[in-house]
């Protein structure tokens, strides 16, 4: 059974770099599958916002793409989420996920979300 | 794609039927032959969860009273017969066209 845990700072000034990591356990980062971060505005619908394979390759929103990274780390089985040049509108409950609702083998974990608030 | 999503209320009795909408701005259908049309699930305080994938496909452990329909650009949830459990949004989302997105979701209250 796959398990993910999300971690990072719930608040981050507006302009900086919002980091948030997520802890996986059940299974290797480093297997074949895509690991995958949404994000949900308070009181808002759900917004995708990228994922990574166990390569590296990435797949980006195009609406954040230029100011967003992501990374997988195999020796710490964790992926990380960076957000750079916040602002209010990047306040949101962020999820790590491990999904996949399109293959022959669907799949669908979460971890329970991290609020990260973007304020001074 | 823009999915839109009606009503964006629904209150329903207990033990009677539900149904939702979602409609796509183009059509869901892939070139590879396949509808990527899924619906999830969210409880309050709780990461959404899996319902029905490729249109009308229940995920494991779902019960029966959920049925999804459409083709195309029209798709529809059903609920045979409401439960309390029940509570919570509802979101279609497709990933025929990348990036995957999201419908502004169907809230579904008890009476």
């Amino acid at each position: 059974q796959v398990h993910l845990q999300g971690s990072g700072p719930g608040l981050v000034m507006p302009s900086g770099t919002l980091s948030l990591t997520c802890t996986v356990s059940g299974v290797s980062v480093s297997s074949d599958k895509w690991w995958s971060w949404v994000r949900q505005p308070p009181g808002k619908g759900l917004e995708w916002i990228g994922e990574i394979y166990h390569s590296g390759r990435t797949n980006l929103n195009p609406s954040l793409k230029s100011r967003l990274t992501l990374t997988l780390d195999q020796s710490t089985n964790q992926f990380s989420l960076r957000l750079t040049s916040v602002t209010a509108a990047d306040t949101a409950v962020y999820y790590c996920a491990n999904f996949d609702f399109w293959s022959d083998v669907v799949f669908d974990f979460w971890a329970q979300g991290t609020l990260v608030t973007v304020s001074s | 794609f823009v999915m839109t999503q009606t009503p964006l209320s629904s209150p329903v009795t207990l033990g009677q039927p539900a149904s939702m909408s979602c409609r796509s701005s183009q059509s869901l259908l892939h070139s590879d032959g396949n509808t990527y049309l899924s619906w999830l699930h969210q409880r309050p305080g709780q990461p959404p969860r899996l319902l029905i994938y490729k249109i009308s496909n229940r995920f494991s452990g779902v019960p029966d009273r959920f049925s999804g329909s459409g083709a195309g650009t029209d798709f529809t949830l059903n609920i045979s017969r409401v439960e309390a459990e029940d509570v919570g949004v509802y979101y279609c989302t497709q990933a025929t066209q990348f990036p995957q997105t999201f419908g502004q979701g169907t809230r579904l209250e008890i009476k």
